[in-house]
């Protein structure tokens, strides 16, 4: 079992520019969360995908957004980039079970926004 | 004010020492996790707790949910258990919220 993957690993971007970043869930798991963390904060969380459909939502303008596929892997899109999208992004992915539920985390994919 | 709290931010221990690391909330949380975090990013998910104690070799995880406070134990320090350990408590079902993380460097 490879765990949560995420690709790229390492993305140089410029302002005004589109990202897209990848993730596969654990396998088993059907639900995959993203989160961004900038340098020394705690990571901040940006939504949830379950059953192809965002779950929930954290306090991120419209230019994020996601897509799960039906193998329930997951894209995070961002548009029209700004210098402070520079953050590591995390995807995490978990399989809720009778209230019981860990969340794997991913190596994430580091963005750098020049 | 940061609905979790941890402290101390920033600890430095010798090879040995018996260390804590403590996580205060202000919400309902249905669950709270310890994740470790190393240079470069990737974490890895310690404990997950909704009540009680739970142990894994070296590790130590308490929580009190009448107090909204949970503490990380780390018995016998190692320096390869230099990291960032961040708290982070669970919503209903939905979201993580995290803590700052708690820095803390083992020196031989």
């Amino acid at each position: 079992d490879a765990g949560v993957t995420q690709s790229p690993t390492h993305l140089i971007k410029t302002r005004g520019q589109q990202v897209t970043l990848r993730c596969s869930p654990k396998s088993g798991h059907d639900t995959v969360s993203w989160y961004q963390q900038a340098l020394g904060q705690g990571p901040q969380f940006i939504f949830q995908y379950y059953e192809e459909e965002e779950r929930q939502r954290g306090n991120f303008p419209d230019r994020f957004s996601g897509h799960q596929f039906p193998n329930y892997s997951s894209e995070l899109n961002v548009n029209a980039l700004l210098l402070g999208d520079s953050a590591l992004y995390l995807c995490a992915s978990s399989f809720p079970l009778a209230g019981r539920e860990t969340q794997y985390f991913g190596p994430g994919t580091r963005l750098l926004v020049l | 004010k940061n609905e979790v709290e941890q402290s101390p931010q920033n600890l430095t221990a010798q090879e040995g020492e018996f260390i804590t690391i403590n996580c205060s909330y202000s919400v309902g949380i249905s669950a709270l996790h310890w994740l470790q975090q190393h240079p470069g990013g990737g974490i890895v998910s310690l404990f997950m707790l909704s009540s009680g104690k739970k142990k894994h070799g070296r590790l130590i995880a308490t929580i009190n949910i009448q107090e909204k406070h949970s503490s990380l134990h780390i018995t016998a320090s190692h320096p390869r258990d230099s990291a960032v350990y961040i708290c982070a408590v669970k919503r209903g079902t939905d979201k993580l919220i995290f803590g700052t993380g708690t820095r803390l460097q083992v020196f031989p």
